[in-house]
């Protein structure tokens, strides 16, 4: 079935330590995004790439980074730089890359700093 | 810039009873406009959503209409389940704005 797969579900990293949060899509989607859902808030917006090999940062950028090798994946850093990284991380995709249209959502990944 | 307001939560209500969720809206242009559903512990999926004003976007017995007027999409079910306890997001986009503005979201609770 087409879809959206993050992984890991569930991660534990200690203070200093980088991760990576994987997201991989068969929809042939051009367009994919990070999300960060802290409790009791909504969505904010990490990054975002429309295409291949460039993306942009969402309102909240500042401690992550991404990249864009191929299309259908969408790989998200937690840098030790990252003040705050204890969240619920969601990978999203949409079809159209000229305006967002609806999106995709993954089952999300928790990471919980130690 | 676009915002969402929607209606503070949480809520909850008794099985049968009817729900409406608030969402309003400021764009530039005509946006579509989306309600999503979250269940605990998973990602997001699409409700419904309506592309032009006066449009009723509807699924799973649930309804809202695109107004222009009021710039509004409020969520609606005439007689809720517990199966519905959820957090509920209202969404918009706009052409070449290239990302979804959410709402905060709206945690309902409905007791059997």
């Amino acid at each position: 079935d087409g879809g959206i797969t993050q992984s890991p579900k569930y991660l534990f990293r200690k203070e200093g330590q980088n991760v990576t949060l994987s997201c991989e899509q068969n929809l042939n989607h051009d367009a994919m995004y990070w999300y960060r859902q802290d409790p009791g808030q909504g969505l904010r917006l990490i990054y975002y790439s429309q295409i291949v090999n460039d993306f942009q940062k969402g309102d909240i950028a500042e401690g992550y980074s991404v990249s864009r090798e191929k299309k259908e994946s969408f790989p998200l850093t937690v840098t030790s730089a990252q003040k705050n990284p204890t969240a619920f991380y969601l990978c999203a995709s949409s079809p159209t890359s000229g305006g967002a249209g609806e999106l995709f959502f993954g089952e999300g990944s928790r990471l919980t700093v130690l | 810039g676009n915002s969402v307001t929607q209606m503070e939560g949480p809520v909850t209500l008794s099985e049968e009873a009817f729900l409406t969720i608030n969402c309003t809206y400021t764009a530039t242009g005509y946006p579509s406009l989306f309600w999503y559903v979250q269940y605990p512990g998973e990602g997001l999926q699409l409700l419904l959503k309506a592309t032009k004003a006066d449009d009723k976007g509807s699924n799973k017995g649930f309804e809202a209409t695109y107004r222009k007027e009021t710039t509004s999409f409020h969520l609606e079910k005439g007689s809720v389940q517990v199966s519905d306890s959820a957090v509920y997001f209202c969404a918009l986009s706009s052409w070449g704005a290239q990302k979804l503005v959410f709402g905060q979201g709206t945690r309902l609770t409905i007791n059997p």
